[in-house]
């Protein structure tokens, strides 16, 4: 079955400074990649997801990035602020079965102010 | 407004008294699915169903059973509650034509003593 790990588990950065967290995944046929947040005591919510067919997505201070060859992506948050704090999450699934994502293990984010 | 209910918010039992987690959602989703956090592994899923009476085995079932006779209902059930499925839980679902975005519980934590 399919494999994401995610890196690095914490992160620690000053408010203002850029923060990437990389995914990388071991199925070929994996063709969308989600990325969730989940802010402490909250439920995981979707915040930008990418397709394979698809090298980049941005919106607005978040972007994501694919490489389909290396299998990884990666999430980038520029400009973080306070409220970025939170774990997050990478997920790679086939469209077909959608519903079966495999997660990575989470990233704790910690933008100091 | 489109939710994802789960009951209850919190639950303490013992080791073997059965217990059910709800889980019912409004946005007449196909999909629906079970998953457990716990502290460094991230979200694994447990069972998950594509649709009513059809419901396939996640990543980490043993323990667990769940059942789809509705289609916006698919509650977990635990026959014998044992100390590690101490663990907060999260229901989710998505709608298979749309876009592929798993919608949230607000989780369930259980206490197994």
């Amino acid at each position: 079955g399919e494999n994401v790990e995610q890196h690095p588990s914490t992160l620690s950065v000053q408010e203002g400074d850029s923060a990437v967290i990389k995914c990388t995944y071991s199925d070929s046929a994996s063709n969308y990649f989600p990325w969730y947040k989940q802010e402490l005591g909250k439920r995981p919510q979707l915040i930008i997801d990418i397709r394979s067919n698809v090298g980049e997505k941005k919106d607005q201070r978040i972007a994501v990035t694919l490489n389909k060859t290396a299998k990884h992506f990666s999430l980038h948050i520029t400009e973080t602020q306070p409220e970025d704090s939170a774990v997050y999450f990478c997920a790679a699934s086939i469209n077909t079965n959608a519903g079966k994502s495999t997660f990575g293990d989470g990233t704790t984010l910690t933008v100091k102010p | 407004e489109a939710q994802v209910t789960q009951n209850p918010r919190y639950l303490i039992t013992v080791t073997g008294k059965k217990l059910t987690v709800t889980c019912s959602q409004n946005m007449n989703h196909e999909y629906m699915s079970w998953y457990r956090q716990d502290p460094g592994l991230g979200l694994r899923q447990i069972y998950y169903s594509m649709n009513v009476e059809v419901t396939d085995k996640g990543d980490v079932p043993e323990g667990y059973k769940v059942s789809r006779k509705e289609k916006r209902n698919f509650p977990l059930i635990l026959e014998s509650p044992s100390p590690n499925q101490t663990s907060l839980y999260f229901c989710a679902s998505l709608g298979l034509q749309g876009p592929q975005k798993l919608f949230f519980g607000s989780g369930t934590q259980l206490s197994v003593l």
